[in-house]
């Protein structure tokens, strides 16, 4: 596709339901992340995908959050029981490949997620 | 931990140019990135700056990289109203691991 795609561009949701947050890569990136970011905040890292392997999945705050990727390209981040802490906005970005200081991060737009 | 701190908030005149000042703290990074935020829209990634550099110019933008101070700045020139954005100040800690700042709001007045 021509960027990173995100879906839903919204959620609310009550708190203690679980949500799946969606993401799309630039076609031929074999690099995934996941970042939140919260109200006020910079970006905290989630979550690196390469290829179908997750080598990095030290910044996930709980066991309450996973992600996953299939088929190389489409990744799922699920976040079960949610809090209201949860509530931020979810940024995927994907690169060629993570080999380099040089392969850039593209980022999609966004999930804001709410949680009430 | 590594720790990336940036000033909240810039409001300069349409025409001026625009200093956005970040520091960093680790030492070993290797790469440093200006990213922008629209509103509504993903992170842009800006431009970036190798760490034996200390000066990178790319048409209005210039980065300006301190490494013994480990401060990094970038300098708009000619400032427009399209220039209106949160810009984001990003270490490399490895080649996939992004810190980034909390971003610093430019408002540009007309």
């Amino acid at each position: 596709g021509a960027g990173v795609s995100q879906s839903p561009s919204n959620k609310v949701t009550e708190k203690g339901k679980d949500v799946e947050l969606r993401c799309d890569p630039i076609s031929g990136h074999t690099a995934l992340y996941w970042y939140r970011q919260s109200l006020g905040q910079g970006l905290e890292f989630l979550i690196y995908f390469q290829g179908n392997s997750a080598p990095d999945k030290s910044g996930l705050p709980s066991d309450r959050f996973s992600a996953e990727r299939t088929g190389g390209s489409v990744s799922t981040l699920t976040i079960q029981r949610t809090q209201q802490e949860d509530s931020a906005v979810y940024l995927c970005a994907s690169s060629l490949s993570a080999e380099h200081h040089t392969d850039t991060q593209y980022f999609g737009p966004g999930t804001r997620l709410t949680v009430l | 931990g590594e720790d990336v701190e940036q000033s909240l908030f810039l409001s300069v005149r349409e025409g001026d140019s625009s200093v956005i000042n970040c520091t960093y703290t680790d030492s070993s990074s290797t790469y440093l990135y200006w990213y922008k935020q629209e509103p509504g829209a993903g992170l842009q990634l800006l431009t970036y700056i190798f760490s034996n550099m200390d000066m990178k110019q790319d048409q209005r933008l210039t980065v300006l990289l301190n490494k013994k101070d480990k401060h990094l700045s970038l300098r708009i020139a000619d400032t427009q109203t399209g220039d209106s954005a949160i810009y984001f100040c990003a270490e490399g800690e490895s080649s996939y691991k992004l810190i980034f700042g909390s971003g610093t709001r430019l408002l540009v007045r007309p």
